[in-house]
């Protein structure tokens, strides 16, 4: 199994253009997430879906947009991006009911600087 | 903010020294987790530990909890090289599966 699958791993972006981050995960996981990682605050939570269809905002959801076509799919979009975006992603999934719990499996990031 | 934090915030220690390090949190929860990040790399799950539970044991990780504190601490033993990382506890509500994630604490370990 691969699990979680992020691309790209890096992408420069001028303020004020757009673009997808995407995410896979082929362990038909219901949860998914998207968090971003900036030096000293840990993972903060963006959006999250707790199956196709269904999407909800975390705590820092401005500036992003998510859907959630698919059980496999739950790419990220920054509609226009700015500086204050530049940051590491990180998508996860994970079951939502059992005994495994709420166990998120990563993604390897993706490195994004907004210029 | 429901961010929990770590305690200390770097840690450097000799081979074969035992590391621990705590975490506390804000709210209520229904269980406890820590993950691991290596430089450059995702978080990788190291071990749950549940409301009702006061402590957990998996190879040389030792997990212990404390809700009327609202804090945990995680203790590796016999701590190796390859220890090296970034630790981050993460906190779940009850019925909820989102986590939140503590501002980390980076080992480092000395051969």
């Amino acid at each position: 199994n691969a699990g979680v699958t992020q691309t790209p791993k890096f992408q420069v972006l001028k303020t004020g253009q757009s673009m997808t981050l995407q995410c896979a995960q082929d362990m038909n996981h219901e949860y998914m997430s998207w968090y971003r990682q900036d030096p000293g605050m840990g993972l903060r939570l963006i959006h999250y879906s707790v199956g196709a269809g269904i999407t909800d905002q975390g705590e820092v959801p401005n500036g992003y947009n998510v859907s959630r076509s698919t059980t496999e799919d739950f790419p990220l979009r920054l509609l226009s991006a700015a500086p204050s975006q530049t940051s590491v992603y990180f998508c996860a999934s994970s079951y939502s009911k059992g005994t495994a719990g709420n166990i998120q499996y990563f993604g390897a990031g993706t490195r994004l600087s907004v210029l | 903010s429901q961010q929990g934090e770590e305690d200390p915030q770097a840690l450097s220690i000799q081979e074969g020294e035992n590391a621990t390090m705590n975490c506390s949190y804000k709210t209520s929860i229904n269980n406890l987790q820590w993950y691991r990040q290596n430089s450059g790399r995702g978080l990788v799950h190291l071990i749950l530990i549940r409301s009702n539970e006061r402590e957990k044991h998996s190879g040389r990780l030792r997990v212990t909890l404390d809700t009327s504190k609202k804090s945990s601490s995680l203790l590796i033993t016999a701590s190796r090289a390859a220890d090296t990382a970034s630790y981050f506890c993460a906190t779940a509500q009850t019925g909820a599966n989102n986590l939140f994630f503590g501002t980390g604490t980076r080992l480092t370990v000395i051969p």
